[in-house]
């Protein structure tokens, strides 16, 4: 059975830090990669994808993501924080069998410090 | 730029009512899901469609209902309210193999 798992429950990091996010997922085949973000309060909005190609993905808001197949991850990455992506992120597997069903993390809040 | 939109962003209903969560896009998807999410337990599908009156079960379609007469709405019913459906619900629809949300409605059962 497909599943995604986000090891870090909560993280804090510096602003200007750089950022790291785990995502590992379980899935026979390669899935579509997806990264969303949520403000308090919000919807989920999507920051980058991997479907195929190149495994480095850039996305919006300075993101970036790395497939690895043979650690079946899809880490999301950021140089430098700011005080503006306190957030929860989820990382998010597509299967294309039967419309499209989506398996989600159980996402990661991260904090900034100032 | 895509566009999925919940009629509520709160709702407060009582034990018992019967609620509709109504969620319209207008990017002529084929696609629509709805899910709840509760801390600790990231998103959880209850209802899917994937066609006008084409609906299939998610992993918790208990005590809920759907209905889908218009491509562009997709509306998720609470036949009877209960305190254990407090919950933030999120409505998607799919473009290609790309999932987008709208912005959720905060549902509190007393």
């Amino acid at each position: 059975a497909q599943s995604v798992t986000q090891p870090d429950i909560h993280i804090t990091v510096s602003e200007g830090a750089s950022l790291e996010l785990r995502c590992n997922y379980s899935y026979g085949a390669t899935p579509y990669l997806f990264w969303y973000v949520q403000s308090p309060g919000q919807g989920l909005q999507l920051l980058l994808k991997y479907f195929s190609g190149d495994t480095l993905v850039q996305g919006i808001k300075g993101f970036e993501a790395e497939f690895k197949r043979s650690q079946s991850s899809f880490n999301l990455r950021k140089p430098s924080v700011h005080w503006s992506d306190a957030a929860e992120y989820f990382c998010a597997v597509g299967v294309k069998d039967n419309f499209n069903k989506f398996y989600f993390g159980s996402g990661t809040k991260l904090n900034v410090k100032p | 730029d895509v566009k999925v939109t919940q009629s509520s962003r709160y709702l407060v209903k009582r034990t018992g009512e019967k609620v509709f969560l109504e969620c319209v896009q207008d990017m002529d998807h084929e696609n629509m899901f709805w899910y709840r999410q509760d801390p600790g337990l990231g998103l959880r599908l209850i209802y899917f469609s994937y066609d006008v009156k084409m609906k299939e079960k998610g992993d918790i379609p208990e005590g809920y209902s759907v209905s889908r007469e218009k491509k562009e709405r997709f509306s998720l019913i609470l036949e009877s309210a209960s305190t254990n459906q407090t919950s933030m619900y999120l409505c998607a629809s799919t473009e290609g193999e790309t999932q987008y949300f709208g912005p959720g409605t905060r549902l509190l059962v007393l």
